[in-house]
This record gives structure tokens, C-alpha cells and sequence, in this order.
């Protein structure tokens, strides 16, 4: 199995709406991303997880809120989202955290929309 | 992570080799190379990747210059499905360096 799995893969929400994301993977990955992609540009690294503990937030707006409950899954929650953070948001995990040598798996994303 | 520089945009024939250059000439001497695409509206997907030598897989073949200055990916066969824009980043390789940051890569057109 070498799927990194992100559900819902399409997410409408209002502004005042909590919803979440969630990604899993079971290749035993220890290091999770969260990317945002917006249209017609390259994916953005929002936040790293390594052995299930946040190592870098990109100065995200605390209105993301990410969790990582257990090694294979990696949830991203929303809440008082604004219409321009509406993009393509990206999983992403890897073996180890550090060390070039090995390479990332991606999920296929969830396109949220918040009108 | 080392800059990279990539033409925004290229154009290939069906069946024709398709090469993709990508300068990274402020990369030391343990940063790899790799190599992403990504089909419209989908996940990037991994290519190859190399550190000093040229690699080869069944997808592509991955050409560094001697001064790891610069490198070129090849797809040999181009098809449609190709297509894609395709992504250059250097990474180091020490232990503890967690980030993969995307340039703006190049679009690549695989026309009939």
C-alpha cells in the first residue's frame, strides 16, 4: 500500500462552519505535511509532523488547527474560514522526517470552497 | 533549501523526447535533486531523484552536471498524458531537515 488517502476530496463550508480534513497513511511514514495549493500555483508547506509531534507551522493563522492522534493519520481542522482560503489543500508523508534520500507521497487533495 | 530556476512553460511532440532543465546553481554538496509532477486538479506525484550521479527509472532519467550546477530531466517517450508541470527542488540531505518547498516548476505540453 503506498496511498496517502484524503477525505472528503470536495468540501463546501460557510465562514462560520468548524469542519476538518483528514489524511491517512499506512506505510509507516513518521513525517506528515499539510500543503496549500492555490490555483495556477505551486503547493505551499503549511505544517511538518514528525513522530506525531507538530516541528514546523509556516505561520499559519490559528484558524487551521492541525492533529496528529496516531502515526498514520493526520487530521487538518478548520474553523471561521475566509473565502480567499479557499484552495487545494495537499497530504503529503515520507519514511523519515530528515535526510534527502527518500522521497514524498502525496494524496490527491481536498478542493474546499468557503462562501 | 537551494533556489531553483525553471523555464515557465515548454512544448513537446507525442512520442518525442521531452528534456526539462532546472538550475540550482547555489546547491552544496549534500542537497539531492528531485523531481516532481503534477496532473492538473491532482497530488504531486515523485519522479526520480539524485545526489551526484545520473539515475535512470522506469519513468525518466535524471542528468546532473558535473558541478551539480544544473540538471536535466528526460522523458524519453513523451506522451499525452505528460502533460503535467513538472517540479525541480533541492534538499539536503543531513539528518533533521524536514522541509520539501516547491518552486513554480515548469508546464509542460505534450501535444499530438
Amino acid at each position: 500500500d503506498t496511498e496517502v488517502t484524503q477525505t472528503p476530496k470536495h468540501l463546501v463550508m460557510g465562514m462560520t462552519n468548524k469542519k476538518s480534513l483528514k489524511c491517512e497513511q499506512h506505510m509507516g511514514h513518521r513525517a506528515m505535511y499539510w500543503y496549500k495549493q492555490k490555483a495556477k500555483k505551486p503547493p505551499e508547506l503549511m505544517f511538518v509532523y514528525s513522530y506525531e509531534k507538530l516541528s514546523i507551522n509556516e505561520s499559519v493563522p490559528s484558524r487551521f488547527s492541525p492533529e496528529c492522534p496516531n502515526s498514520s493519520l493526520l487530521n487538518l481542522h478548520l474553523h471561521a474560514l475566509q473565502p480567499e482560503d479557499s484552495a487545494l489543500y495537499l497530504c503529503a508523508s515520507r519514511l523519515e522526517p530528515g535526510g534527502g534520500n527518500t522521497e514524498a507521497f502525496f494524496g490527491q487533495g481536498t478542493r474546499l470552497t468557503v462562501v | 533549501d537551494a533556489k531553483t530556476t525553471q523555464p515557465t512553460s515548454m512544448d513537446c511532440a507525442e512520442g518525442r523526447a521531452a528534456n526539462l532543465p532546472c538550475n540550482h546553481s547555489t546547491i552544496s554538496g549534500n542537497e539531492y535533486v528531485y523531481w516532481y509532477r503534477q496532473i492538473h486538479s491532482q497530488g504531486p506525484q515523485y519522479i526520480i531523484h539524485g545526489l551526484k550521479n545520473n539515475e535512470t527509472n522506469e519513468m525518466a532519467s535524471l542528468i546532473i552536471t558535473e558541478d551539480r550546477k544544473s540538471s536535466t530531466l528526460i522523458l524519453p517517450h513523451a506522451t499525452l498524458r505528460d502533460t503535467a508541470v513538472y517540479y525541480c527542488i533541492v534538499r539536503p540531505g543531513n539528518t533533521g531537515f524536514q522541509k520539501l518547498v516547491f518552486g513554480t516548476g515548469t508546464r509542460l505540453l505534450v501535444s499530438p
